[in-house]
């Protein structure tokens, strides 16, 4: 069973458009979700993270909106740039729980 | 910077060797973690480890063990290499629960 469903599987935007990737999760006792961006040939990286207590968190162009009722959460990348090219995973872990449970990936191409 | 490495970038094997995976990390990291990442199922925790000696498994465990001699190592082990077993193998680490997991670049294994 998967914990944390993301869609869409692949997304294709022009540049200096908006990149939108939504993941939605069963167990209302997560409490952290972050978003790692892996570019090809390389492992993912830390892109953002969000706690529950908070409905939005910004970092440049990259959003995580929240919505703890609906248990869902999603990704907005603002004028996406060919070198935002990439998959994103999202995920979702307990507090004081080491396993993290990912989402099955976002391959993103920003056309340019 | 947190640096993880992982012995090989690709591997061929043949079915039924035994395949040993090996990662390191620099920075003094409690966690290690072993996942396999293939297409449209994103990344799956196969085992991880919390302390030297310690492991436990993951989501799918079936024909893997791991050994955690030493904090700074972790290594995968295929006691019989299968062709299902043909993935991407990232490891990970981190200082504790609810913290960034940082990867290493992959090792791409085929299994022949």
């Amino acid at each position: 069973q998967q914990q944390v469903k993301q869609s869409p599987q692949s997304l294709i935007v022009q540049k200096g458009g908006i990149s939108i990737i939504n993941c939605a999760y069963e167990n209302t006792a997560f409490d952290y979700f972050p978003w790692y961006q892996q570019f090809p040939g390389k492992g993912p990286a830390l892109l953002i993270a969000i706690r529950p207590d908070v409905s939005e968190k910004k970092e440049g162009r990259f959003t995580i909106s929240f919505n703890k009722s609906a248990k869902q959460f999603s990704l907005h990348i603002m004028d996406s740039q060919p070198g935002d090219s990439a998959t994103y995973f999202c995920a979702a872990t307990l507090y004081n729980f080491n396993k993290f449970y990912f989402g099955s990936g976002t391959k993103l191409n920003v056309k340019p | 910077d947190v640096k993880v490495t992982q012995s090989s970038r690709y591997l061929v094997k043949r079915t039924g060797e035994k395949v040993f995976l090996e990662c390191v990390q620099d920075m003094d990291h409690e966690n290690m973690f072993w996942y396999r990442q293939d297409p449209g199922l994103g990344l799956r925790l196969i085992y991880f480890s919390y302390d030297v000696k310690m492991k436990e498994k993951g989501d799918i465990p079936e024909g893997y063990s791991v050994s955690r001699e030493k904090k700074e190592r972790f290594s995968l082990i295929l006691e019989s290499a299968s062709t299902n077993q043909t993935s991407m193998y990232l490891c990970a680490s981190s200082i504790g629960s609810l913290e960034t997991q940082y990867f290493g670049p992959g090792t791409r294994l085929l299994v022949l």
